[in-house]
């Protein structure tokens, strides 16, 4: 059965400052990676979608990469900023038996102080 | 409009009402999903189907069903509400292609008292 994990689960930075969130997933048998924004209350927000044949993907401040062997993607936000407040996802996209499902991290909650 | 959308967006109900969660799409995705979100638990799958006529458990299906209209649309409902079924909704959709980002509603919020 497929487990996505995140860490840290919360993540204070003062502004300004560069930082990496972490997914790890057990089964490398995944059509694709996708991080996700969740501001609270609210619906989820793609961030950036990287496919099983790709390394990594970048939007803006944002780079996510992606190594399928070891288990392990990494979002990188570069000059945080309050703004970025939010809870961010990573989500897998199972390849196998239930194909297309995706499974969540429980995500990390990331607070940039101003 | 939106690209997924559900309705109603917040909603209290009493123990022991049945109650309909509604998401419907203009994506043309395949797939549809739906997820509930408790604090601390992140994203759970309750139901998913991969068209009209195939519908699919998730990981805590108990309590509720579903209904997939037509191609936009797929409906949640609880049968009988208890309190523990309080939580956030999300309704969301994709297809089998690789690279093809997962859609999601902005959410129901849901009280059973």
């Amino acid at each position: 059965k497929q487990e996505v994990t995140q860490i840290p689960a919360a993540l204070s930075v003062p502004e300004g400052e560069n930082l990496v969130l972490n997914c790890s997933f057990t089964d490398s048998a995944i059509y694709n990676l996708q991080w996700f924004r969740q501001d609270p209350g609210k619906g989820l927000t793609s961030l950036l979608l990287i496919q099983s044949s790709q390394r990594e993907q970048t939007s803006g401040r944002l780079n996510a990469s992606l190594d399928k062997s070891s288990g392990r993607s990494t979002l990188y936000i570069a000059a945080s900023q309050p703004g970025d407040s939010a809870t961010y996802l990573c989500a897998v996209k199972e390849y196998g038996g239930s194909q297309g499902n995706l499974i969540f991290g429980k995500g990390t909650k990331l607070s940039v102080k101003p | 409009d939106a690209d997924v959308t559900q309705t109603p967006r917040n909603r209290i109900t009493k123990t022991g009402k049945r109650i309909m969660l509604e998401c419907s799409q203009t994506k043309g995705h395949d797939r549809m999903y739906w997820y509930r979100q408790d604090p601390g638990l992140g994203l759970q799958l309750i139901y998913y189907s991969f068209d009209v006529k195939d519908i699919n458990k998730g990981e805590i299906s108990d309590g509720y069903s579903v209904s997939r209209q037509a191609q936009a649309k797929f409906s949640l409902s609880l049968e009988s509400a208890i309190p523990n079924q309080t939580a956030l909704y999300f309704c969301a959709t994709s297809d089998f292609r690789q690279g093809v980002e997962a859609f999601f509603g902005q959410g129901t919020r849901l009280t059973v008292v």
